[in-house]
């Protein structure tokens, strides 16, 4: 268990639907990501928040938007969804904004479903 | 961009030394090298992070040679369940944005 957790685990909607996706860091940890897998792929960054700040982006579309909350929670909302958008969505946690050096921990990934 | 290259899948043999090497040839001087692993659909997990040299934990080794444009993640006498996709990732503080987990090597443990 690595102290983050996501809800929902498992989310089945529509095509032009909205969803949104929570993320609770680890204890202490500062730093929220959020990241992309669709099947057989590899992890696509999205977006860091650190301290309710946007820190970095990656390729997050404009559909996509996230923020981070002051008790340091974070939601990322999905809307306009596709069905290209079905994919898992991890979120990740580290004590700082030293991404590249720093341990990142991943939550168990909410599994999207576009129908 | 310290883009990353790793072998697509390996096969080993429970018991046997396995050593997945990722190629880095544009890391930068503030890159640091971490890989993790990750199961079918949960999220990937930390395994080691250098910068050079060797390091060395419970579970694996990393080799990182001087000029730094590869390193190889050894992992001992695997079992069964180290059967997972392995993730070579390069980057540094200012470049979060840059991370690319890539689609890692997936790794087949044999009885």
């Amino acid at each position: 268990d690595s102290g983050v957790t996501q809800t929902p685990k498992h989310l089945i909607t529509a095509t032009g639907q909205r969803v949104t996706l929570r993320c609770s860091p680890r204890s202490g940890d500062l730093s929220v990501y959020w990241y992309q897998q669709s099947l057989d792929q590899g992890l696509q960054f999205l977006i860091q928040y650190y301290n309710g700040e946007e820190r970095a982006k990656g390729n997050i579309l404009e559909r996509f938007s996230a923020q981070q909350f002051p008790d340091l929670h974070s939601e990322l909302n999905l809307s306009s969804l596709e069905l290209g958008d079905s994919a898992l969505y991890f979120c990740a946690s580290s004590p700082g904004l030293a991404g590249g050096e720093e341990t990142q921990y991943f939550g168990p990934g909410t599994r999207l479903l576009v129908l | 961009l310290a883009k990353t290259t790793q072998p697509i899948s390996m096969d080993s043999y429970e018991g046997q030394e396995v050593n997945i090497t990722c190629s880095h040839n544009n890391i930068a001087t503030n890159d640091y090298i971490t890989w993790y692993q990750q199961f079918p659909s949960q999220g990937p997990r930390f395994i080691i992070q250098g910068y050079k040299t060797k390091v060395t934990n419970e579970v694996a080794s990393l080799f990182i040679p001087a000029d730094r444009k590869s390193s190889t993640l050894s992992l001992p006498r695997v079992s069964l369940s180290d059967t997972a996709v392995y993730y070579c990732l390069v980057g540094d503080e200012y470049n979060t944005d840059k991370l690319i987990f890539g689609t890692g090597t997936r790794l087949q443990v044999f009885p």
